[in-house]
């Protein structure tokens, strides 16, 4: 596709469980971005790809919230027995480089905990 | 540690009116500043950016920015706001970490713009 896009667009699940999260960036973009928007807030930065790898963990908020990508494509944002506080909506976005470049994002997976 | 501020919550202009959105950041070296517009139900979209050079940016939709360094600001403006404005606009600075090498974004809350006929 011609943008970045994200599944599913909505999700909602009770409390304790587990979720996964999608995201397809631009095509031969090499960096991915994950960000958390809460309700009346701004965006808060989760964790970032070069490629498959992922250099800096250290905005995950809590060891339940991991993520992945592979074959520079797909990546996927997992969290683990969900809490309410983990409402929110998740953004992603890719570049088709690291560091300060115009991040493409795609429309987001809104999440309500139950 | 970096910040982003955007002091207004909420703005209501007229249509045809001028528009100045207002954004504050903290950060030690040259900053890269973005201003993205967020409509409802849409991801977030660039409207400019400025990385170096001059410091008055153009941007899409007849937005433009200036950044100030004195004042450490990059407000937005537009001179005659339509109806199609209205929306959320994010202010938003490039983050330090690693020399700045990753390129995540440190966002502001945001400013919900309302336009009236």
């Amino acid at each position: 596709g011609a943008g970045v896009s994200q599944s599913p667009s909505n999700k909602v699940t009770e409390k304790g469980k587990d979720v996964e999260l999608r995201c397809d960036p631009i095509s031969g973009h090499t960096a991915l971005y994950w960000y958390r928007q809460r309700l009346g807030q701004g965006l808060e930065f989760l964790i970032y790809f070069q490629g498959n790898s992922a250099p800096d963990k250290s905005g995950l908020p809590s060891d339940r919230f991991s993520a992945e990508r592979t074959g520079e494509s797909v990546s996927t944002l997992t969290i683990q027995r969900t809490q309410q506080e983990d409402s929110a909506v998740y953004l992603c976005a890719s570049s088709s480089r690291p560091g300060p470049d115009t991040q493409y994002f795609g429309p987001g997976t809104r999440l309500t905990v139950l | 540690a970096q910040s982003v501020t955007q002091p207004d919550i909420h703005i209501t202009v007229s249509e045809g009116a001028s528009l100045e959105l207002r954004c504050n950041y903290s950060y030690g070296a040259t900053p890269y500043l973005f201003w993205y517009v967020q409509s409802p139900g849409q991801g977030l979209q660039l409207l400019l950016k400025y990385f170096s050079g001059d410091t008055l940016v153009q941007g899409i939709k007849g937005f433009e920015a200036e950044f100030k360094r004195s004042q450490s600001s990059f407000n937005l403006r537009k001179p005659s706001v339509h109806w199609s404005d209205a929306a959320e606009y994010f202010c938003a600075v490039g983050a330090e970490n690693y020399g700045g090498s990753q390129g995540n974004l440190i966002f502001g809350k945001g400013t919900k713009l309302s336009v009236k006929p």
